[in-house]
């Protein structure tokens, strides 16, 4: 009965290499988000979908490339990963703007 | 666009005391506060939200206070136990939610 998923949830790679990170959710929400949080902890949005729509592109270098083949799953690629890549990356979904479901977060090292 | 400035940035409160956190947003169109509890190693989660409509919320043992004409809204946790050790962050919603920087609360024994 999970309700926001992701995986992987370590991942470890060295730098130049392309890796995926896939979120799903079954609450039926119609928004999808990636947020970064890094060491400091601090959240900030990268991304976030409306029923498959990009709706909020923040200031993420172009090679971070989100997708959305249906409302329920939101993915992110990542090409020609840096070390500053590394942190832990939060999925999350809200209906209608309100409350965010966080998925469980996937810790990403870049060696 | 919106700032959120969240403080202080850490806190340590002896078990039963209460803790405040503070937050001031700069949009005044954001018409959402939603207050989000990260435990170690977990994901955030909320724990109480208000909307601009209502100037204070309670649930138990915790309680938000919005002041729009300041634009600033606070988080009191009483009576606050360990479990309540965590990082809280606030934030404001109009478009997009915006977060604050995140309060570290040490609830000591």
């Amino acid at each position: 009965d999970t309700a926001v998923s992701q995986t992987p949830k370590y991942l470890v790679t060295q730098m130049g290499n392309d890796k995926s990170i896939k979120c799903e959710q079954n609450l039926g929400h119609d928004t999808m988000y990636w947020y970064k949080q890094d060491s400091k902890k601090f959240l900030k949005i990268m991304f976030s979908y409306n029923n498959k729509e990009l709706i909020i592109n923040e200031t993420v270098p172009n090679r971070f490339s989100p997708k959305s083949p249906d409302k329920a799953h939101l993915n992110l690629h990542i090409n020609s990963l840096e070390l500053g890549d590394s942190a832990v990356y939060f999925c999350a979904s809200s209906q209608t703007y309100y409350e965010q479901y966080f998925g469980p977060g996937t810790r990403l090292t870049v060696t | 666009g919106e700032n959120v400035e969240q403080h202080p940035s850490t806190l340590s409160v002896q078990e039963g005391d209460s803790a405040v956190i503070k937050c001031t947003y700069s949009d005044s169109a954001s018409n959402y506060f939603p207050w989000y509890k990260q435990e170690l190693g977990k994901r955030p989660q909320l724990i109480i939200d208000i909307r601009s409509n209502v100037g204070e919320k309670k649930d138990q043992r915790i309680a938000v206070t919005l002041n729009k004409t300041a634009k600033h809204f606070s988080l009191h946790i009483t009576e606050t136990q360990p479990e309540d050790s965590a990082v809280y962050f606030c934030a404001a919603l109009y478009q997009k939610v915006t977060f604050g920087i995140g309060t570290k609360l040490q609830v000591i024994p």
